[in-house]
């Protein structure tokens, strides 16, 4: 059964350093999304995705967040300039279409980012 | 404002007893869905209900939905130490390229 692939599944990291989450989402998946976990709270919303723009981004998504999908396969998470407070689960999801059962999300195991 | 909230945050039963989580949400939606989160693992979809539908059924998965009430209920019956685990509603708000809203979850501990 097909998958959403995440790497790394952790990443430690110094304040202040970029980092890059990667994501290889469902091949037939066309909208694309990352949520973040801070530990023990609510999953949490970041960015939606589709036809290689940005369709909707919450108020955590400021402008050291950035999402790209360079090759049509790989769906990439930039942090810029990482806070301690940017130490979270963060999680790729992906769904086909947009109705009914549609609307269900495919996630990834996750990519632990700790940042020191 | 907060979308699905579930309650309780945390419940304990014996394998073989049936557990009942319950969400409830502001506004108006599309569908709502339960999730399953396995501890430091991605979440995987459960079941989902559209709005104009009052029940469902999967297993041993119930889902009831009360959209008068804006409250929905999850039911894991004769439950298995597998079932450990956190389940959250995420409400979908409308059809169209819009995010989950997940509530903070409970977390199940089945008890062999």
């Amino acid at each position: 059964e097909p998958e959403v692939t995440q790497t790394p599944s952790h990443q430690v990291t110094q304040m202040g350093q970029e980092v890059i989450l990667r994501c290889v989402p469902i091949s037939n998946h066309l909208y694309f999304y990352w949520y973040r976990q801070i530990l023990g709270q609510k999953v949490e919303f970041l960015v939606s995705f589709y036809n290689n723009e940005i369709s909707e981004k919450s108020e955590i998504f400021d402008d050291q967040f950035s999402v790209e999908r360079p090759d049509g396969s790989n769906f990439t998470l930039k942090i810029r300039s990482t806070k301690l407070e940017d130490s979270a689960m963060y999680f790729c999801a992906g769904r086909p279409g947009l109705a009914g059962d549609q609307t269900i999300q495919y996630f990834g195991a996750g990519t632990r980012l700790s940042v020191l | 404002s907060q979308q699905g909230e579930e309650d309780p945050q945390a419940l304990s039963i014996q394998e073989g007893e049936n557990a009942t989580m319950n969400c409830s949400y502001k506004t108006s939606i599309n569908n709502l869905q339960w999730y399953r989160q396995n501890s430091g693992r991605g979440l995987v979809h459960l079941i989902l209900i559209r709005s104009n539908e009052r029940e469902k059924h999967s297993g041993r998965l119930r889902v009831t939905l009360d959209t008068s009430k804006k409250s929905s209920s999850l039911l894991i019956t004769a439950s298995r130490a597998a079932d450990t685990a956190s389940y959250f509603c995420a409400t979908v708000l409308y059809s169209g390229n819009t995010p989950l809203v997940f509530g903070k979850g409970t977390r199940l501990s089945v008890i062999a």
